[in-house]
C-alpha cells in the first residue's frame, strides 16, 4: 500500500477561522511533508518531520502550525490565513532509512479557499 | 538564477509521438533525479528516479542523466493521451538524517492530441 491520505478534500475558510489539515499514511515511512502548490507552479516545501520532530521548516508564516502526533499522522494547523493562502496543500511521506529515501509518495492534497 | 529551469510549455504533440521532456539545474551537490506526473487537481506521483549519470528504462519511459552538463531528461515513447498532464522535474541532495529536499522544477505541461 503506497497511499497517502489527506482530509479534507476541499476547505473554504474565512481569514477569522481555526482550522486543520490532516495526513494519514500506512507505510512505515518516518519522514513527513508539508508543500503548498499554487495554481501552475511547482510544490513549495514548507516543513519535514524526521521521527515525529520537526527538522526542516522553510521559514514559512507562524500563521501555519504543524503538528505530528504519530508516525502515521501529520496535521497542519491553519489559523488566521490570507485570500494568498489559498491553494493546494500537499502531504508527502518517506522512508529515511531505507536506499530509496528519496522517494517521496504523495497524497492528493487539499484545494484550500481563504476568503 | 532558479536552481531547477524547466520549460513550462504546454508542449502539445500527436499520439504515438516521441516526447522529449528537460531541465537544467545549476546546484553541484544534487545526485538523485526523479520525474513526476501530475494529473490536473491531483497530487504528483513518482514516474521515474536516477542516481548520478546514465539511462534508467521503464516501460514506454527512459530517464536520462547527465551530471557534467547539468541537464536531465525524460523521453516518452508511444504517447499516448492518457500521459497528458504535468511533468514535473525533481532532484535532491543526500539528507538522510532530515528526510531529503526536493527541488521542484516549474513543470511542463504535456499535451497528447488523439
Amino acid at each position: 500500500d503506497t497511499e497517502v491520505t489527506q482530509t479534507p478534500k476541499h476547505l473554504v475558510m474565512g481569514m477569522t477561522n481555526k482550522k486543520s489539515l490532516k495526513c494519514e499514511q500506512h507505510m512505515g515511512h518516518r519522514a513527513m511533508y508539508w508543500y503548498k502548490q499554487k495554481a501552475k507552479k511547482p510544490p513549495e516545501l514548507m516543513f519535514v518531520y524526521s521521527y515525529e520532530k520537526l527538522s526542516i521548516n522553510e521559514s514559512v508564516p507562524s500563521r501555519f502550525s504543524p503538528e505530528c502526533p504519530n508516525s502515521s499522522l501529520l496535521n497542519l494547523h491553519l489559523h488566521a490565513l490570507q485570500p494568498e493562502d489559498s491553494a493546494l496543500y500537499l502531504c508527502a511521506s518517506s522512508d529515511p532509512t531505507s536506499g530509496t529515501f528519496y522517494e517521496q509518495y504523495f497524497g492528493p492534497g487539499t484545494r484550500l479557499t481563504v476568503t | 538564477q532558479k536552481e531547477v529551469e524547466q520549460d513550462p510549455g504546454p508542449l502539445s504533440v500527436p499520439e504515438g509521438a516521441i516526447v522529449s521532456l528537460n531541465c537544467t539545474y545549476s546546484n553541484s551537490a544534487f545526485q538523485y533525479f526523479m520525474w513526476y506526473r501530475q494529473y490536473s487537481r491531483k497530487g504528483p506521483e513518482l514516474l521515474m528516479y536516477t542516481y548520478s549519470s546514465g539511462n534508467k528504462e521503464d516501460g514506454r519511459f527512459t530517464a536520462q542523466v547527465d551530471k557534467s552538463s547539468k541537464y536531465i531528461s525524460l523521453f516518452i515513447r508511444d504517447s499516448q493521451p492518457s500521459d497528458s498532464a504535468t511533468y514535473l522535474c525533481a532532484m535532491s541532495s543526500l539528507l538522510m538524517e532530515y528526510g531529503n529536499k526536493l527541488v521542484f522544477g516549474a513543470g511542463t505541461i504535456l499535451r497528447v492530441k488523439s
